[in-house]
């Protein structure tokens, strides 16, 4: 079973509309990261969340990090052709990072 | 611009053949990683590395084997590649973010090989 599930799988919005994805862990989250990849190409690292209740906000991408430290929401706000891709989350687990199942965006224009 | 480099980005070869994968990172970076990709977007761990003459498997089994001899390079070797080992194959490293007491893992990833066995 996947220690960290993403939902939703895949999200296809109209451009300028605000979008949630969600990342959701079966054990306590003591590091959480949250990537983004474009077709065919490696990771961008976007943001890392650490404490219960923290929120990171980078232009119009927000993280939040919730109080129990088992999930983290991604918010886009006013969504861009620029936004579109593959949404990662991972986390420290096991002493290693490991990744969710991944969110797919696409917007359109 | 990339602090991590892979090389060859696209691969492709037929059944039986050697094939070495390189990564190259210029950061200093102690830890380094090896992702198998699926084209269904999840990321798997099929090796790592905390430092020199230090190798580890990951989280999926693999037919591949790394090494780790230098701190900046971590090649991942197929003695005999097969159609199943057809994937995107990502290297990672790693450092400190913030205070060293942070603990914080971040990854730099190259961007990517992608290896088709015929």
């Amino acid at each position: 079973s996947q220690e960290l599930e993403q939902s939703p799988q895949s999200l296809i919005v109209q451009e300028g509309k605000n979008l949630t994805i969600n990342c959701t862990s079966s054990k306590t989250l003591y590091g959480l990261y949250w990537y983004k990849q474009k077709y065919g190409e490696g990771l961008i690292f976007l943001m890392m969340l650490q404490k219960g209740g923290e929120e990171k906000s980078h232009e119009k991408i927000t993280a939040k990090l919730d109080e129990k430290k088992q999930q983290s929401s991604l918010h886009i706000t006013a969504s861009q052709p620029s936004h579109a891709g593959i949404y990662l989350c991972g986390a420290d687990l096991n002493q290693k990072v490991t990744f969710g199942t991944g969110t797919k965006l696409q917007v359109i224009p | 611009e990339a602090d991590i480099y892979q090389t060859p980005r696209y691969l492709v070869i037929g059944t039986g053949k050697k094939i070495t994968l390189e990564c190259s990172q210029t950061m200093g970076h102690d830890k380094m990683y090896w992702y198998q990709q699926d084209p269904g977007m999840e990321l798997h761990l099929i090796h790592y590395s905390y430092g020199v003459n230090s190798t580890e498997k990951g989280d999926l089994s693999s037919e591949s084997t790394v090494s780790r001899i230098r701190t900046e390079h971590f090649p991942l070797t197929l003695e005999s590649a097969r159609p199943s080992h057809t994937s995107q194959y990502l290297c990672a490293s790693s450092g400190v973010w913030g205070t060293a007491n942070s603990g914080a893992n971040v990854l730099t990833f190259g961007a990517g090989s992608r290896l088709t066995v015929l």
